[in-house]
């Protein structure tokens, strides 16, 4: 069965440094997505990505960070200057077509900014 | 503001029980309601999910009930197993959006 993979599975960066979170979605599905959730917390939707540009962002999104499609293939979250309460899990999800609203997750970077 | 609110935080349930979780919603544009498994370093599963067209789905032994007039929709795990053991997650979406607001989960255990 497809599934949505994400590499790597732990990044641990300093305050300051930047980061790039890789995916790869399932194959002919349409829509991206980046979630994280904070240890404990709930899972917070963060952006998602359609016909090679950004459809919705939250508040969280801010200009630190930004999302590419730079192959047919990967979906990359960058951080650009990563802070302490940067450090949660970071997922992935993907969705086939519009009308579809089954999103499924990736199993996850775990950012720890030290 | 908490877009969907879920109980309790966590549950302990005897094998072969039921296992009952709640979530209440807010917003009436909220159109599709999933719940998500996850287990422990893993990312949330689909397990099932509802539109308010109906007032149950059930799948197996997950079914979901779903109140539109009281905005609340609940999970409930028949004949609980010590593998349901995870954390589960409620969601909605909108029509037209593309992000899922989830509940804060539920820690289920269910003692062999």
């Amino acid at each position: 069965e497809p599934e949505v993979t994400q590499t790597p599975s732990h990044q641990v960066t300093q305050m300051g440094q930047e980061v790039i979170l890789r995916c790869v979605p399932i194959s002919n599905h349409l829509y991206f997505y980046w979630y994280r959730q904070i240890l404990g917390q709930k899972v917070e939707f963060l952006v998602s990505f359609y016909n090679n540009e950004i459809s919705e962002k939250s508040e969280i999104f801010d200009d630190q960070f930004s999302v590419e499609r730079p192959d047919g293939s990967n979906f990359t979250l960058k951080i650009r200057s990563t802070k302490l309460e940067d450090s949660a899990m970071y997922f992935c999800a993907s969705k086939p077509r519009t009308g579809e609203r089954e999103q499924y997750f990736g199993p996850g970077t775990r950012l720890t900014v030290t | 503001q908490q877009q969907v609110k879920q109980s309790p935080q966590s549950l302990i349930v005897q094998k072969g029980g039921i296992s009952i979780i709640n979530c209440a919603y807010e917003n009436t544009a909220f159109d599709y309601f999933p719940w998500y498994q996850q287990f422990p370093g893993k990312g949330p599963a689909l397990l099932i999910a509802i539109r308010p067209d109906v007032s149950e789905k059930k799948e197996g032994r997950f079914t979901i009930s779903f109140n539109k007039s009281a905005k609340q929709f609940s999970l409930h795990i028949m004949d609980s197993q010590p593998g349901d053991s995870a954390t589960y997650f409620c969601a909605a979406s909108k029509a037209g959006a593309n992000n899922l607001f989830f509940g804060t989960g539920t820690r289920l255990t269910v003692i062999p």
